[in-house]
Protein backbone atom coordinates (compact mmCIF):
# COMPACT_ATOMS: atom_id res chain seq x y z
CA UNK A 1 0.00 0.00 0.00
CA UNK A 2 1.44 3.56 -0.95
CA UNK A 3 1.89 5.80 2.60
CA UNK A 4 3.15 9.29 3.15
CA UNK A 5 4.67 10.33 6.16
CA UNK A 6 5.68 14.26 7.28
CA UNK A 7 7.04 13.63 9.92
CA UNK A 8 6.81 17.72 11.44
CA UNK A 9 3.53 19.16 12.08
CA UNK A 10 4.97 22.79 12.05
CA UNK A 11 8.80 24.08 10.92
CA UNK A 12 9.17 27.89 11.53
CA UNK A 13 11.60 29.44 9.75
CA UNK A 14 13.27 33.37 9.99
CA UNK A 15 12.83 35.23 6.30
CA UNK A 16 16.06 34.66 4.50
CA UNK A 17 16.94 31.22 5.94
CA UNK A 18 16.84 28.28 4.03
CA UNK A 19 14.04 25.99 4.44
CA UNK A 20 13.64 22.28 4.90
CA UNK A 21 9.90 20.46 4.87
CA UNK A 22 10.29 16.57 5.08
CA UNK A 23 8.90 14.09 3.55
CA UNK A 24 9.14 10.05 3.28
CA UNK A 25 7.14 7.56 0.99
CA UNK A 26 6.12 4.05 1.22
CA UNK A 27 5.17 2.36 -2.42
CA UNK A 28 5.77 -0.47 -3.89
CA UNK A 29 8.42 -0.10 -7.89
CA UNK A 30 9.45 3.06 -8.57
CA UNK A 31 7.03 6.65 -7.08
CA UNK A 32 5.70 9.53 -8.74
CA UNK A 33 6.41 12.63 -6.29
CA UNK A 34 4.73 15.49 -5.76
CA UNK A 35 4.70 18.81 -3.58
CA UNK A 36 1.02 20.78 -3.28
CA UNK A 37 0.96 23.96 -1.48
CA UNK A 38 -2.52 25.39 0.43
CA UNK A 39 -2.86 28.69 1.62
CA UNK A 40 -5.21 29.52 3.64
CA UNK A 41 -8.85 29.69 2.45
CA UNK A 42 -7.65 28.82 -1.03
CA UNK A 43 -7.23 25.45 -2.95
CA UNK A 44 -4.50 23.31 -3.34
CA UNK A 45 -1.98 24.13 -5.73
CA UNK A 46 0.85 22.30 -7.47
CA UNK A 47 4.62 22.85 -6.61
CA UNK A 48 6.51 20.31 -7.77
CA UNK A 49 7.05 16.81 -9.17
CA UNK A 50 9.58 14.25 -9.30
CA UNK A 51 8.96 11.56 -12.05
CA UNK A 52 12.17 10.01 -13.51
CA UNK A 53 15.68 11.52 -14.49
CA UNK A 54 17.35 13.91 -12.16
CA UNK A 55 16.77 13.57 -8.32
CA UNK A 56 16.88 17.27 -7.81
CA UNK A 57 13.38 18.85 -9.15
CA UNK A 58 12.67 22.12 -9.41
CA UNK A 59 9.43 24.16 -9.34
CA UNK A 60 7.58 27.21 -8.38
CA UNK A 61 8.27 29.99 -6.11
CA UNK A 62 11.86 28.62 -6.25
CA UNK A 63 11.32 26.03 -4.12
CA UNK A 64 12.87 22.41 -5.37
CA UNK A 65 12.63 18.98 -3.91
CA UNK A 66 15.64 16.30 -3.52
CA UNK A 67 14.61 12.47 -4.20
CA UNK A 68 16.69 9.93 -2.49
CA UNK A 69 15.54 6.22 -3.22
CA UNK A 70 17.71 4.72 -0.41
CA UNK A 71 16.33 6.88 2.35
CA UNK A 72 13.07 7.12 0.45
CA UNK A 73 12.69 10.38 0.93
CA UNK A 74 11.51 13.75 -1.02
CA UNK A 75 12.50 16.74 1.43
CA UNK A 76 10.94 20.29 0.16
CA UNK A 77 13.65 22.91 0.19
CA UNK A 78 14.20 26.26 -0.21
CA UNK A 79 17.17 28.76 -0.19
CA UNK A 80 16.06 31.77 1.43
CA UNK A 81 12.39 31.88 2.94
CA UNK A 82 10.05 34.51 1.97
CA UNK A 83 7.37 35.56 4.96
CA UNK A 84 4.68 35.06 1.78
CA UNK A 85 5.50 31.17 1.79
CA UNK A 86 3.93 30.79 5.09
CA UNK A 87 1.33 28.25 4.39
CA UNK A 88 0.47 24.20 4.53
CA UNK A 89 2.35 21.76 2.49
CA UNK A 90 1.66 18.48 1.41
CA UNK A 91 3.89 15.49 0.20
CA UNK A 92 2.17 12.81 -2.09
CA UNK A 93 2.93 10.19 -3.73
CA UNK A 94 1.36 7.83 -6.59
CA UNK A 95 2.59 4.47 -8.11
CA UNK A 96 5.16 5.52 -10.68
CA UNK A 97 6.55 4.63 -14.25
CA UNK A 98 6.76 0.68 -15.39
CA UNK A 99 3.53 0.15 -13.28
CA UNK A 100 1.07 -0.95 -15.52
CA UNK A 101 -2.21 0.41 -14.27
CA UNK A 102 -3.25 3.90 -13.13
CA UNK A 103 -3.07 4.55 -9.70
CA UNK A 104 -4.48 6.98 -7.20
CA UNK A 105 -2.50 10.10 -5.48
CA UNK A 106 -2.05 9.58 -1.68
CA UNK A 107 -1.63 12.60 0.64
CA UNK A 108 0.77 13.37 3.31
CA UNK A 109 -0.74 15.18 6.48
CA UNK A 110 1.06 18.27 5.97
CA UNK A 111 3.27 20.49 7.26
CA UNK A 112 2.35 24.14 8.58
CA UNK A 113 5.71 26.01 7.32
CA UNK A 114 5.35 29.39 9.42
CA UNK A 115 8.11 32.25 8.22
CA UNK A 116 8.73 35.17 10.95
CA UNK A 117 9.81 38.36 9.43
CA UNK B 1 -13.68 24.25 -18.51
CA UNK B 2 -10.09 26.43 -17.51
CA UNK B 3 -9.66 24.05 -13.96
CA UNK B 4 -12.05 21.78 -11.83
CA UNK B 5 -15.00 23.20 -10.75
CA UNK B 6 -17.34 21.55 -7.49
CA UNK B 7 -20.87 22.91 -6.63
CA UNK B 8 -21.99 23.91 -4.26
CA UNK B 9 -19.10 25.47 -2.96
CA UNK B 10 -20.96 25.73 0.93
CA UNK B 11 -23.38 23.29 2.17
CA UNK B 12 -25.57 23.60 5.17
CA UNK B 13 -27.61 20.04 5.86
CA UNK B 14 -29.38 18.27 8.64
CA UNK B 15 -28.04 15.65 10.43
CA UNK B 16 -29.54 12.44 8.81
CA UNK B 17 -30.31 14.10 5.30
CA UNK B 18 -28.60 12.63 1.98
CA UNK B 19 -26.44 15.24 -0.04
CA UNK B 20 -25.16 15.46 -3.14
CA UNK B 21 -21.52 17.06 -4.29
CA UNK B 22 -20.97 18.03 -7.86
CA UNK B 23 -17.68 17.61 -9.62
CA UNK B 24 -16.86 18.56 -13.27
CA UNK B 25 -13.21 17.98 -13.89
CA UNK B 26 -11.08 19.54 -16.82
CA UNK B 27 -11.97 18.82 -19.99
CA UNK B 28 -10.20 15.82 -21.32
CA UNK B 29 -8.50 14.77 -18.09
CA UNK B 30 -9.46 10.65 -17.74
CA UNK B 31 -8.81 10.77 -13.87
CA UNK B 32 -10.54 11.78 -10.93
CA UNK B 33 -10.04 12.27 -7.35
CA UNK B 34 -12.29 12.56 -4.39
CA UNK B 35 -10.88 13.63 -0.87
CA UNK B 36 -11.62 14.97 2.46
CA UNK B 37 -10.04 17.29 4.25
CA UNK B 38 -10.69 18.07 7.95
CA UNK B 39 -10.37 21.28 9.31
CA UNK B 40 -6.72 22.26 9.23
CA UNK B 41 -5.86 18.47 8.61
CA UNK B 42 -4.41 16.08 5.75
CA UNK B 43 -6.22 15.10 2.97
CA UNK B 44 -7.87 12.04 3.17
CA UNK B 45 -8.15 9.83 0.02
CA UNK B 46 -12.03 8.93 -1.02
CA UNK B 47 -12.39 7.18 -4.29
CA UNK B 48 -10.37 7.29 -8.10
CA UNK B 49 -11.96 7.00 -11.31
CA UNK B 50 -9.49 6.27 -13.94
CA UNK B 51 -11.31 6.02 -17.66
CA UNK B 52 -12.83 3.11 -17.98
CA UNK B 53 -11.51 0.99 -14.87
CA UNK B 54 -13.32 0.20 -12.05
CA UNK B 55 -13.32 3.11 -9.05
CA UNK B 56 -10.75 2.53 -6.74
CA UNK B 57 -13.08 2.91 -3.92
CA UNK B 58 -10.72 1.46 -0.85
CA UNK B 59 -11.27 5.06 0.75
CA UNK B 60 -14.73 5.57 1.68
CA UNK B 61 -15.25 5.54 5.11
CA UNK B 62 -18.50 3.51 5.27
CA UNK B 63 -21.46 2.69 2.93
CA UNK B 64 -23.38 5.91 3.35
CA UNK B 65 -20.18 7.02 0.93
CA UNK B 66 -20.92 6.30 -2.41
CA UNK B 67 -19.96 7.88 -5.81
CA UNK B 68 -20.38 7.74 -9.18
CA UNK B 69 -19.18 9.03 -12.59
CA UNK B 70 -21.15 9.70 -15.72
CA UNK B 71 -19.48 9.36 -19.11
CA UNK B 72 -16.13 9.68 -18.01
CA UNK B 73 -16.49 13.21 -16.98
CA UNK B 74 -19.13 14.62 -14.33
CA UNK B 75 -18.73 13.02 -10.79
CA UNK B 76 -20.90 13.26 -7.62
CA UNK B 77 -20.24 12.50 -4.30
CA UNK B 78 -23.28 10.99 -2.37
CA UNK B 79 -23.43 10.91 1.16
CA UNK B 80 -26.32 8.96 2.70
CA UNK B 81 -27.99 10.28 6.30
CA UNK B 82 -25.40 12.29 6.77
CA UNK B 83 -23.41 12.54 10.76
CA UNK B 84 -22.09 15.57 12.32
CA UNK B 85 -18.46 13.92 11.36
CA UNK B 86 -19.08 14.15 8.20
CA UNK B 87 -18.67 17.78 8.31
CA UNK B 88 -15.46 19.09 6.41
CA UNK B 89 -14.13 20.11 2.84
CA UNK B 90 -14.77 17.32 0.16
CA UNK B 91 -12.03 18.21 -2.76
CA UNK B 92 -12.01 16.98 -6.49
CA UNK B 93 -9.37 16.82 -8.55
CA UNK B 94 -8.77 15.46 -12.04
CA UNK B 95 -5.33 14.65 -14.17
CA UNK B 96 -4.58 13.66 -17.52
CA UNK B 97 -2.13 11.07 -16.30
CA UNK B 98 -1.09 9.95 -12.93
CA UNK B 99 2.44 11.43 -13.76
CA UNK B 100 1.27 14.86 -14.39
CA UNK B 101 0.34 15.12 -10.70
CA UNK B 102 -3.50 16.65 -10.18
CA UNK B 103 -5.23 19.64 -10.67
CA UNK B 104 -8.06 20.64 -7.64
CA UNK B 105 -11.50 22.62 -7.49
CA UNK B 106 -11.88 24.75 -4.74
CA UNK B 107 -13.65 22.36 -2.71
CA UNK B 108 -17.13 22.28 -1.10
CA UNK B 109 -17.70 22.81 2.50
CA UNK B 110 -20.01 20.69 4.15
CA UNK B 111 -21.60 21.16 7.65
CA UNK B 112 -23.72 18.85 9.47
CA UNK B 113 -26.26 20.40 11.95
Amino acid sequence: AQSVAQPEDQVNVAEGNPLTVKCTYSVSGNPYLFWYVQYPNRGLQFLLKYITGDNLVKGSYGFEAEFNKSQTSFHLKKPSALVSDSALYFCAVSKGPGYSSASKIIFGSGTRLSIRP
Amino acid sequence: GAGVSQSPSNKVTEKGKDVELRCDPISGHTALYWYRQSLGQGLEFLIYFQGNSAPDKSGLPSDRFSAERTGGSVSTLTIQRTQQEDSAVYLCASSILTGEGAFFGQGTRLTVV
